[in-house]
């Protein structure tokens, strides 16, 4: 099956700062996804990008889906941008999503 | 719209009892999923359905039954509750079934115990 792949594993952030967070995947995609689980264990859709680039407010996300990886941009960083960022994908037919393994942000005074 | 709703929001076990989870969506999506979520992992796939009267398994099935009489409501049942099902349980819908594949909106988990 396709492997999805997040880097880095952990972050830690002074706030304001800025940060990447990639996703690998191993085969080509019909669906992108990102998302970000709070501290309390909510699923928040961040971003349905499977090709291309969109912005909300202070995140932003870049899919180059014929080189195979996605790119989550946060600015300005604030406390409440902690937590886990999910990369998942679907690939072939279908609504099965594979998750990577996440992204772990602190984002600290 | 309420979204997609579970309950319950945590429930505790012990091995051999059996219960059901439920989830509900009220945006009329077709497709419909479980997940778990194990400590440090990503979500993995239990069971789906494309529609109503159709489900079928995804990677870790075992131990878990699904069925699907409505839109709105996929119940996941636990027959017999095992330690190794202690996890997050999370519900999620979709448009699109087939060949489309469409963003997907999750439930807020239900946290299962099994002692």
């Amino acid at each position: 099956g396709i492997q999805v792949e997040q880097s880095p594993p952990d972050l830690i952030l002074q706030e304001g700062a800025n940060s990447t967070l990639r996703c690998n995947f191993s085969d080509s995609v019909n669906n992108l996804q990102w998302f970000h689980q709070n501290p309390w264990g909510q699923l928040i859709n961040l971003f349905y990008i499977p090709s291309g680039t969109k912005q909300n407010g202070r995140l932003s996300a870049t899919t180059v889906a014929t080189e195979r990886y996605s790119l989550l941009y946060i600015s300005s960083s604030q406390t409440t941008d902690s937590g886990v960022y999910f990369c998942a994908v679907i690939t072939g037919g279908g609504n099965k999503l594979t998750f990577g393994t996440g992204t772990q942000l602190k984002v600290e005074l | 719209n309420a979204g997609v709703t579970q309950t319950p929001k945590f429930q505790v076990l012990k091995t051999g009892q059996s219960m059901t989870l439920q989830c509900a969506q009220d945006m009329n999506h077709e497709y419909m999923s479980w997940y778990r979520q194990d400590p440090g992992m990503g979500l993995r796939l239990i069971h789906y359905s494309v529609g109503a009267g159709i489900t079928d398994q995804g990677e870790v099935p075992n131990g878990y039954n699904v069925s699907r009489s409505t839109t709105e409501d996929f119940p996941l049942r636990l027959l017999s509750a095992a330690p190794s099902q202690t996890s997050v349980y999370f519900c999620a819908s979709s448009y699109g079934t087939g060949s489309l594949s469409y963003e997907q909106y999750f439930g807020p988990g239900t946290r299962l115990t099994v002692t």
